[in-house]
């Protein structure tokens, strides 16, 4: 049984560019949530969604968006990156009966802007 | 709002050892309480969570962990560490309501040497 599936496992990009990351979830849950986790830090929220909807959103500027697919599938999409973006981008998923205490988290995307 | 402080940044322990890696919370609501391990290069991995009942939680790989609501503080343990346990550990929070986001502390790096 496959688990949350993120990609690229790498990404390096120019400041001012636009990026986007995939993420696939486990089989079964269909609520996603996304965190950034800079170097020597916490992972900290960035929005979730269910139901192709952002439900709830941290405390991240408008360049930071997101979709949900019909396949429960999610991106996260930053536009105008600046070189504090670098950082590992989580990807989170669960099902929608389980509750905060059900996620199980990808191995995550490391994006270097230069 | 809730915020977590884990009180070490880094704890370096002989094999075989035990060690304690210290966590406080703040909130003005009920909350659930996690230890989240990673690995180098990986994503996160559930220890344990504290949701309600026995303060006392035991976890895999021999972790446990107690809730002390007048302390608020949620200290994980091991009585006796191996090398495989050296990686960074995050303890989180959760306001106790659902669809709810986690909110991590900023980590401990446990250092296990022969």
């Amino acid at each position: 049984d496959a688990g949350v599936t993120q990609s690229p496992t790498h990404l390096i990009k120019t400041r001012g560019q636009q990026v986007t990351l995939r993420c696939s979830p486990k089989s079964g849950h269909d609520t996603v949530s996304w965190y950034q986790q800079a170097l020597g830090q916490g992972p900290q929220f960035i929005f979730q969604y269910y139901e192709e909807e952002e439900r709830q959103r941290g405390n991240f500027p408008d360049r930071f968006s997101g979709h949900q697919f019909p396949n429960y599938s999610s991106e996260l999409n930053v536009n105008a990156l600046l070189l504090g973006d670098s950082a590992l981008y989580l990807c989170a998923s669960r099902a929608s009966g389980q509750g905060v205490f059900g996620y199980t988290f990808g191995s995550g995307t490391r994006l270097t802007v230069v | 709002a809730q915020s977590v402080t884990q009180l070490d940044s880094q704890v370096p322990v002989f094999e075989e050892a035990p060690v304690e890696l210290r966590c406080n919370y703040s909130s003005s609501v009920s909350v659930y309480l996690f230890w989240y391990v990673q690995y180098p290069n990986q994503g996160l991995q559930l220890l344990l969570k504290y949701l309600s009942g026995s303060t006392l939680v035991k976890g895999i790989n021999g972790f446990e962990a107690e809730f002390n609501k007048s302390q608020t503080s949620f200290h994980l343990r091991k009585p006796s560490v191996h090398i495989s346990d050296t990686a960074e550990y995050f303890c989180a929070v959760s306001p106790n309501q659902a669809g709810t986001a986690l909110i991590f502390g900023k980590g401990t790096t446990l250092s296990v040497s022969s």
